[in-house]
């Protein structure tokens, strides 16, 4: 148990459908991230939040709208998703947004079909 | 564009071998990081170095920052199965949001 909770495990779904992705962390961190992680490519950072607000957005599609409510919840809300966005969808926290050491969740495993 | 290449990108062994890691790049870090995948689970970090020539030891884990900070390596004595997930590396780049830049990933199967 990290600490940091994702649901749902796994999600399947078709290109016109709507999605949400929710983390939780129970470990006071003040930053939350959304990673992605492909077959073949290193982890790829999506967006950080620390303190609620989005200190940044890594040129992700706007199909992706992350939702952060307070420090320790974070939602990755998906529409028209395409197939080349299956991927293992990962939600991290830590104590500030100085990466200095990230807690991860076990993840969302993603099928866009 | 920063990368961290790690070597090999597989590996597999029997129970009670040795093995090393390599974690590279062409970028100075202010510090790297190392982390393990098991399948199914998230990234659990294992050991942050910060000192150019750093080692750390951690059981049968060992880990070295290059001297001028743009390499690491993970060595492993008498690998076990539990040993068995992917490996990853990830460096810092410091300043206010010290941006961490992840490597490719070793595979690392040991086999009972």
């Amino acid at each position: 148990e990290t600490g940091v909770t994702q649901t749902p495990r796994h999600l399947v779904m078709g290109m016109t459908n709507k999605k949400s992705l929710k983390c939780e962390q129970h470990l006071g961190h003040n930053a939350m991230y959304w990673y992605k992680q492909s077959a073949k490519k290193p982890l790829e950072l999506m967006f950080v939040y620390s303190l609620e607000e989005r200190v940044e957005n890594n040129s992700v599609p706007s199909r992706f709208s992350p939702e952060c409510p307070n420090s320790s919840h974070l939602f990755l809300h998906l529409h028209t998703l395409q197939p080349e966005d299956s991927a293992l969808y990962l939600c991290a926290s830590s104590w500030t947004s100085a990466n200095e050491k990230l807690f991860f969740g076990s993840g969302t495993q993603l099928s866009v079909l | 564009t920063q990368l961290l290449e790690q070597s090999p990108q597989f590996l597999s062994i029997q129970e009670g071998e040795n093995l090393t890691v390599y974690c590279n790049s062409s970028s100075v870090f202010s510090s790297l990081q190392w982390y393990r995948q098991e399948p199914g689970e998230g990234p659990v970090l294992l050991v942050t170095v910060v000192t150019g020539g750093e080692v750390k030891k951690l059981k049968r884990l060992t880990f070295q920052f290059g001297d001028a900070r743009k390499d690491s390596s993970l060595h492993i004595t008498a690998a076990q199965p539990g040993d068995t997930g992917l490996y990853l590396c990830a460096g810092a780049r410091g300043g206010a949001t010290n941006k961490l830049i992840f490597g490719t990933g070793t595979l690392l199967a040991v086999q009972p």
